[in-house]
């Protein structure tokens, strides 16, 4: 299994809505990150986990809240977020050492009214 | 970590064989160059990895010059479903190390 899922593939919310995204691997990877990506524009990381801590935090605000509850999955928690939050939102994982790669999530499309 | 430069975006046709070149002048000795594809409402796919010389795979090739300043991926007999971006990074895949994703190229393969 070589498959990073994401849920849900779309969400429409409102500002004053509360969310989360999921992320899952099984393929024993110890990293996980978070990306959010605007339309014509390249992925930019948020958050990476290594061994289910957080370790890198790229000053995202803190209407997002990353959750890393076991070693297989990742989520994303959302609240009173802007317009501008509408994004791709990527979430990838990696085995955790040496020259190995990123394996990405098909995403979830994120509205927000 | 090494910036990225790539051109923005190249035309082919079909069954053309495509070069996209990668400018890392500032790469670090440990720094391994990563490509990856993404089709639009996507994630990103990765194609092919290397450190030194030619590394070839299924897919593409990668090419890369005794000083590593630069890699070019080739794409050999390019079909209309390897119209994407493409995405040049390097760098080293430590636990705690940042992934920035430069600019990326976009390829259109024309019938």
């Amino acid at each position: 299994d070589t498959e990073v899922t994401q849920t849900p593939k779309h969400l429409v919310m409102g500002m004053t809505n509360k969310k989360s995204l999921k992320c899952e691997q099984h393929m024993g990877h110890r990293a996980m990150y978070w990306y959010k990506q605007k339309a014509k524009k390249p992925p930019e990381l948020m958050f990476v986990y290594s061994y289910e801590k957080l370790s890198i935090n790229e000053s995202v605000p803190s209407r997002f809240s990353p959750e890393c509850p076991n070693s297989s999955l990742l989520n994303l928690h959302l609240h009173a977020l802007q317009p501008e939050d509408s994004a791709l939102y990527l979430c990838a994982s990696r085995k955790g050492r040496g020259t190995d790669t990123q394996y990405f999530g098909p995403g979830t499309r994120l509205t927000v009214l | 970590l090494a910036k990225t430069t790539q051109p923005i975006s190249m035309d082919s046709y079909e069954g053309q064989e495509v070069n996209i070149t990668c400018s890392h002048n500032n790469i670090a000795t440990n720094d391994y160059i990563t490509w990856y594809q993404q089709f639009p409402s996507q994630g990103p796919r990765f194609i092919i990895q290397g450190y030194k010389t030619k590394v070839t795979n299924e897919v593409a090739s990668l090419f890369i010059p005794a000083d590593r300043k630069s890699s070019t991926l080739s794409l050999p007999r390019v079909s209309l479903s390897d119209t994407a971006v493409y995405y040049c990074l390097v760098g080293v895949l430590n636990r705690d190390d940042k992934i920035i994703f430069g600019k990326g190229t976009r390829l259109h393969i024309l019938p």
